[in-house]
């Protein structure tokens, strides 16, 4: 079955480490974007990717990189940079920008 | 700009109608729906760009006027399964897109 997978579910890290969330698709989708979600402020986008080895900021880059080595790959990194990492963090594909996204199950990472 | 959701949040009965609209301080050429279940990935609805058309949805319709920059979404006969956050996602001509805060529906038996 197609789809979009990001793992890990359920990610700890302690302060001031670097963390990387996976995300892969197998839809064949040329865009993929990672959104970070808190209450009550719906999805913030973080980066986004059109096209293999290519990427862009979104609204809240700061303190976060990516690279887009593979269609089917965009790994997000949340550096130690980022003041506030603790949140709801979901990927998205899709055939191209601003189409129909098909969103992963997200990964839930607390820093401690 | 994050376009503004109203309302923030709706209590319904099972059977009653809610409408959830979304605005935006900006020309748009379109706009999307997503519904997203507590503890789930969000989910799309459907997408209408301008023209101000209107689409439909098993008993969940949206209308886009272009001239007010604002959409709404029409959840008719309100079903348990209705009950999640809506997200509008706006897109301007810049090819900007954004999404809202949400608007939390909770469907009572």
């Amino acid at each position: 079955d197609g789809g979009i997978t990001q793992s890990p579910k359920y990610l700890f890290r302690k302060e001031g480490q670097n963390v990387t969330l996976s995300c892969e698709q197998n839809l064949n989708h040329d865009a993929m974007y990672w959104y970070r979600q808190d209450p009550g402020q719906g999805l913030r986008l973080i980066y986004y990717s059109q096209i293999v080895n290519d990427f862009q900021k979104g609204d809240i880059a700061e303190g976060y990189s990516v690279s887009r080595e593979k269609k089917e790959s965009f790994p997000l990194t949340v550096t130690s940079a980022q003041k506030n990492p603790t949140a709801f963090y979901l990927c998205a594909s899709a055939r191209g920008l601003n189409t129909e996204a098909f969103f992963g199950q997200g990964t839930r990472l607390t820093v401690v | 700009q994050q376009p503004v959701q109203s309302p923030q949040a709706v209590i319904l009965r099972e059977g009653e109608d809610a409408v959830i609209n979304c605005s935006s301080s900006k020309a748009l050429y379109s706009v999307h729906w997503y519904r997203q279940k507590h503890g789930e990935a969000p989910v799309f609805l459907m997408i209408l760009l301008k023209g101000g058309e209107q689409k439909g949805h098993e008993k969940i319709s949206a209308s886009f006027n272009e001239k007010k920059q604002q959409s709404s979404l029409y959840l008719t006969a309100s079903q348990l399964s209705y009950s999640g956050t809506y997200f509008c996602g706006t897109e301007d001509y810049g090819q900007n897109f954004v999404f809202g805060p949400g608007t939390r529906l909770s469907v009572l038996p």
